[in-house]
């Protein structure tokens, strides 16, 4: 299993760009690179995926260098309310059930 | 928009006694999971079940542990004799085909073992 490694903890201030870099150096040719939103008391909310290069969805943007050791998640301008854990999650993705094993985090605080 | 459901929110027990805490996945999702957290702590896996069988479990997961979907639309997380270290927050979570790491969780079910 990859094991993922991100910062424990990050401040930023409302309408900040924040960038959240995950290193997964053994990541395998079959994995897929997932980054959750986790807020306390409540479930992981997947955010984003991505497989190499460069995706973006309504919420956030994914970068993912050539080697794919490592991967970036972008949030545009932070509000209060995108304080919370992401989690940088990698998983094979041709093997469907398979134990999607969730790291330490990175607590994002958000600060007015 | 469909979501995960858990039930209870919300579990109180003697250390010793059976637990089941149940899951509704969302209807066309074909592969569930359990999660556990413990407070303050990261999210856990227990096991993932496809195909009417367990899939993958991790070293948590032991005999005290089990799993069943016993009638097409339930998924449940059996815990036989809790232990006060089995207090903490169980995550359902589950996800379609062709998704490889797109889970969706339920809002958990805190249980606490006295």
């Amino acid at each position: 299993l990859a094991k993922t490694t991100q910062p424990i903890s990050m401040d930023s201030y409302e309408g900040q760009e924040v960038n959240i870099t995950c290193s997964h150096n053994n990541i395998a040719t079959n994995d897929y690179i997932t980054w959750y939103q986790q807020f306390p008391s409540q479930g992981p909310r997947f955010i984003i995926q991505g497989y190499k290069t460069k995706v973006t969805n309504e919420v956030a943007s994914l970068f993912i260098p050539a080697d794919r050791k490592s991967s970036t998640l972008s949030l545009p301008r932070v509000s209060l309310s995108d304080t919370a854990v992401y989690y940088c999650l990698v998983g094979d993705a041709n093997n469907a059930g398979n134990m999607l094993t969730f790291g330490g985090g990175t607590r994002l605080m958000v600060k007015p | 928009e469909p979501e995960v459901t858990q039930t209870p929110s919300h579990q109180v027990t003697q250390m010793g006694q059976e637990v089941i805490l149940r899951c509704v996945p969302i209807s066309n999702h074909l592969y569930f999971y359990w999660y556990r957290q413990i407070l303050g702590q990261k999210v856990e896996f227990l096991v993932s079940f496809y195909n009417n069988e367990i899939s993958e479990k991790s070293e948590i997961f032991d005999d005290q542990f089990s799993v069943e979907r016993p009638d097409g639309s339930n998924f449940t997380l059996k815990i036989r004799s809790t232990k006060l270290e089995d207090s903490a927050m169980y995550f359902c979570a589950s996800k379609r085909q062709g998704a490889s790491g797109e889970l969706f969780f339920g809002e958990g079910s805190r249980l606490t073992v006295l």
